[in-house]
């Protein structure tokens, strides 16, 4: 059984630049899940997939969007980045399925940096 | 709406003494509360849960939680601290057994030899 993987583990951009993170599920979960992570801070709710469809989105701007990809794996696109969004980007797995879903697996992050 | 707070930033504890990390909820349905851990530079590994049943919860590494609904409380404790207990703790409360997670602010968990 495969964990959670995300590449790239860090990356640099500049202001107004485009970024897309990238998440592998783990092996037979259907549902990815992204959250940022400010430096010193809890990880805030982006958005869920849900076999390709987002099915949950946090309060963050359109700029932030999403895929996920009949293999479940997952991007997320950041357009014309801020300073703010400096942060370690976290994608967690799970499943979703009839009764309820399990437990949420995470997986080591990608630290964004914008300068 | 959901939200988490847990009060104190950061806790010091010796080693061998007791570790008590605190965190209340509030939520408009049902809760499924969640610890999480996080240790310098990787991801959130999950302590504990509680869904439904049993109040009092074991999780992993000798850690264990209890939900009390009339206070929103879903506090952490160790009874003995291990250096290696040293790490971020998070508090979280989903709507489902693992999804959409609110997290609180967390609790840096330092411990003295």
């Amino acid at each position: 059984e495969t964990g959670v993987t995300q590449s790239p583990t860090h990356l640099i951009k500049t202001r107004g630049q485009q970024v897309t993170l990238r998440c592998s599920s783990q092996s037979g979960h259907n549902t990815v899940s992204w959250y940022q992570q400010a430096l010193g801070q809890g990880p805030q709710f982006i958005f869920q997939y849900y076999r390709e469809e987002e099915n949950g989105r946090g309060n963050f701007p359109p700029r932030f969007s999403g895929l996920q990809f009949p293999n479940y794996s997952s991007e997320l696109n950041v357009n014309a980045l801020e300073l703010d969004d400096s942060a370690l980007y976290l994608c967690a797995s799970s499943l979703e399925a009839w009764g309820g879903s399990t437990e949420a697996f995470f997986g080591q992050g990608t630290r964004l940096t914008v300068v | 709406a959901q939200s988490v707070t847990q009060l104190g930033s950061h806790v010091s504890v010796s080693e061998g003494a007791l570790v008590l990390l605190r965190c209340n909820y509030s939520s408009s349905v049902p809760p499924y509360l969640f610890w999480y851990v996080q240790y310098p530079n990787q991801g959130l590994q999950l302590l504990l849960k509680y869904t439904t049943g049993a109040t009092l919860v074991k999780g992993i590494n000798g850690f264990e939680a209890e939900f009390k609904k009339s206070e929103t409380s879903f506090h952490l404790t160790k009874p003995s601290a291990h250096m290696s207990d040293a790490a971020e703790y998070f508090c979280a409360v989903s709507p489902g057994a693992g999804n959409m997670l609110t997290f609180g602010g967390g609790t840096r968990l330092m411990v003295k030899p």
